[in-house]
């Protein structure tokens, strides 16, 4: 099974700052990594598929980038509605796999 | 609106058995790849298990194959999983969620339905 690695797993942030998760794949997955975000006690949102492209409806101080093994999300400027827990996932081969989640909240 | 509703889940002894149901309206059902995902309480999603949209492909995690079985009924536009010999691991909210193809994503979700396996 392919394990994928987030980090980190924790971190605190300002409304305003620009923040940066990473995914680690243990094997190639190409571009097949997607993102989705989880409030507290609620439903996981897809915010990136493939790598980068941005889901509909999704604001776009959201962003992905990354192929083979290595990916990132990136939030250009924190909203107070963006404090989540933010998870990876990978759709190459099956068992489709996630990340361990990273969990944003306010410094 | 796309709207998922999961029902099915219950409180039920180990080795027991559920049948969860995902009732989808707002999309074309029968073109979609479907997928279960679950989420144990505190802990992150794993994927479970995925149906091609015939239904003629059907996926598993090693943890519950041969004890789940996923299917869907096009004409009632309702996915399915079937639960057998239920452990405490298996312990969690169900999720029914559309896509999960090959390459594809988990585009829109259900609210859950939980399953709690517990004497």
């Amino acid at each position: 099974d392919i394990q994928m690695t987030q980090s980190p797993s924790s971190l605190s942030a300002s409304v305003g700052d620009r923040v940066t998760i990473t995914c680690r794949a243990s094997q190639s997955i190409s571009k097949y990594l997607n993102w989705y975000q989880q409030k507290l006690g609620k439903v996981p949102k897809l915010l990136i598929y493939e790598a980068s492209t941005l889901q509909s409806g999704v604001p776009s101080r959201f962003s992905g980038s990354g192929s083979g093994t290595d990916f990132t999300l990136t939030i250009s400027s924190l909203q107070p509605e963006d404090f989540a827990t933010y998870y990876c996932q990978q759709s190459y081969i099956i068992p489709y796999t996630f990340g361990q989640g990273t969990k944003l909240d306010i410094k | 609106e796309v709207r998922l509703v999961e029902s099915g889940g219950d409180l039920v002894q180990p080795g027991g058995s559920l049948r969860l149901s995902c009732a989808v309206s707002g999309f074309t059902f029968s073109s979609y790849w479907m997928s279960w995902v679950r989420q144990a309480p505190g802990k992150g999603l794993e994927w479970v298990a995925n149906i091609k949209q015939d239904g003629s492909e059907k996926y598993y995690v090693d943890s519950v194959k041969g004890r789940f079985t996923v299917s869907r009924d096009n004409a009632k536009n309702s996915l399915y999983l079937q639960m057998n010999s239920l452990r405490a691991e298996d312990t969690a909210l169900y999720y029914c969620a559309t896509g999960g193809g090959i390459g594809g994503h988990f585009t829109h979700w259900g609210q859950g339905t939980l399953v709690t396996v517990s004497s």
